[in-house]
């Protein structure tokens, strides 16, 4: 069964550190691996994607994450953490295989809190 | 701003009481979603659609539980005979192609039942 884990509820990091957000999953055949962030009382927005090439991918606002396939890992970082990353993180998954299902499945979120 | 609009974005009722939720998205997004949030959880799916056609449903999503999508346009979400068990927030989002992209996520729906 498909599965992603976010093993961190909360990250703390003090304003201009680098920052990493971590993420494991579980599926058969290929991963498609996507990281969204929540705002409070907003809805999920799209940062980042890995679908195949490059195991290092870039997205919005500076982030960015890196798919390790034998670690089935997709860490979410940034170089330099800003106060207005202070939000929710949900790393989410999507497997391929024959009869692909169209669903994400999310993890459970980590808080990150950035502190000036 | 996603483009995916729900309606209400907050609804109080009680407890047997029946509920619909509304999502707009774009008129692009073949690919509809609808998912549920709990606190301290991360969305969980419920149901989707490729245009009119609803070709996914969760095992967890009961019998008082429907969604449609006439025309493959905005969709409803319709809970009977509501339970506490069922305040959550609901979030709908909308896709284009063949899935591998990012979806757009609506602000949610927020139900209570008292």
């Amino acid at each position: 069964a498909q599965s992603v884990a976010q093993p961190e509820d909360q990250v703390n990091v003090a304003e201009g550190n680098p920052l990493t957000v971590k993420c494991t999953y579980s599926v058969s055949g290929n991963p498609y691996l996507f990281w969204y962030v929540q705002y409070p009382n907003r809805g999920l927005q799209f940062l980042l994607k890995y679908i195949t090439g490059d195991n290092l991918v870039k997205g919005s606002y500076g982030f960015e994450a890196e798919f390790n396939k034998s670690q089935t890992s997709f860490h979410l970082k940034k170089p330099s953490a800003r106060v207005s990353d202070s939000a929710l993180y949900f790393c989410a998954v999507r497997a391929l295989y024959g009869g692909a299902t169209n669903k994400l499945i999310f993890g459970t979120g980590t808080l990150l809190a950035v502190q000036p | 701003d996603t483009g995916v609009s729900q309606d209400p974005r907050h609804k109080i009722t009680k407890r047997g009481q029946n509920v619909t939720f509304r999502c707009d998205p774009i008129s692009e997004h073949n690919r509809l979603y609808w998912y549920r949030q709990t606190l301290g959880q991360g969305p969980e799916f419920l149901t989707y659609f490729q245009n009119e056609a609803q070709l996914e449903k969760s095992r967890l999503l009961s019998d008082r539980f429907s969604a449609e999508r006439p025309k493959g346009s905005f969709s409803t979400l319709e809970i009977q005979r509501t339970e506490q068990g069922d305040s959550a927030m609901y979030l709908c989002a909308g896709g284009t192609g063949d899935g591998t992209g990012e979806l757009f996520f609506g602000e949610g729906s927020r139900l209570t039942v008292l």
